[in-house]
């Protein structure tokens, strides 16, 4: 089965340090990977997806992901957080039958 | 606005009720899908059509039903649901065999008293 683990439930940072929100996968063949985020009582919206090329990939407001191979990672950066990043954050992957597999969702909280 | 449009945003309903959730695309996708989100779980795949047709039930309840007329539009119809049902409920958009991802509603809050 392909799919993808958020190792943490929740992640704290102070406004202005960098944030990291950590997605391992496990896919076999090439992986497509996303990331949505879900600010409260809305929808998820769309961040940034790598497909192919490089290895970092710039997304929304301010955000870049780094698909690592060896490590079969796909975690997400942000070099400067803002307290209006506070929100959950899924990682995703679509598998041959195009349906999104989703991780259990990271909360993070940025505090000023 | 992201193009897929869920309404009612919020809707309390008793336990004998009947009420329906709506949900329309204008992104020319040709799937559509159903979420639950509860609180503090993962998301749950409930229905997904492709091309009108239903091609996953994951196991929902029959007190959901679902309703893909066309395919702009998906419906999830509900009757005597319990407490329990209480959650966001998502709707998505795909096109197949495109590897771009879902896009999402805003999601209907729906509490059951």
């Amino acid at each position: 089965a392909q799919s993808v683990a958020q190792p943490e439930d929740q992640v704290n940072v102070a406004e202005g340090n960098p944030l990291t929100v950590k997605c391992t996968y496990s896919v076999s063949g090439n992986p497509y990977l996303f990331w949505y985020v879900q600010y409260p009582n809305r929808g998820l919206q769309f961040l940034l997806k790598y497909i192919t090329g490089d290895n970092l990939v710039k997304g929304s407001y301010g955000f870049e992901a780094e698909f690592n191979k060896s490590q079969t990672s796909f975690h997400l950066k942000k070099p400067s957080a803002l307290v209006s990043d506070s929100a959950l954050y899924f990682c995703a992957t679509l598998p041959n039958d195009y349906k999104l597999s989703f991780g259990a969702g990271t909360t993070v909280t940025v505090r000023a | 606005e992201t193009g897929v449009t869920q309404t009612p945003r919020h809707l309390v309903m008793g336990m004998t009720n009947k009420k329906s959730l709506k949900c329309e695309q204008h992104l020319g996708h040709n799937a559509m899908y159903w979420y639950k989100q509860s609180a503090k779980k993962p998301l749950e795949l409930m229905f997904v059509y492709s091309l009108e047709e239903r091609v996953e039930n994951n196991s929902v309840p029959s007190r959901f039903s679902p309703e893909c007329p066309n395919s702009s539009h998906l419906f999830l119809h509900l009757h005597t649901l319990q407490p329990e049902d209480s959650a966001l409920y998502l709707c998505a958009s795909s096109q197949e065999s495109q590897n771009y991802g879902y896009t999402f509603g805003s999601g209907t809050r729906l509490t059951v008293v």
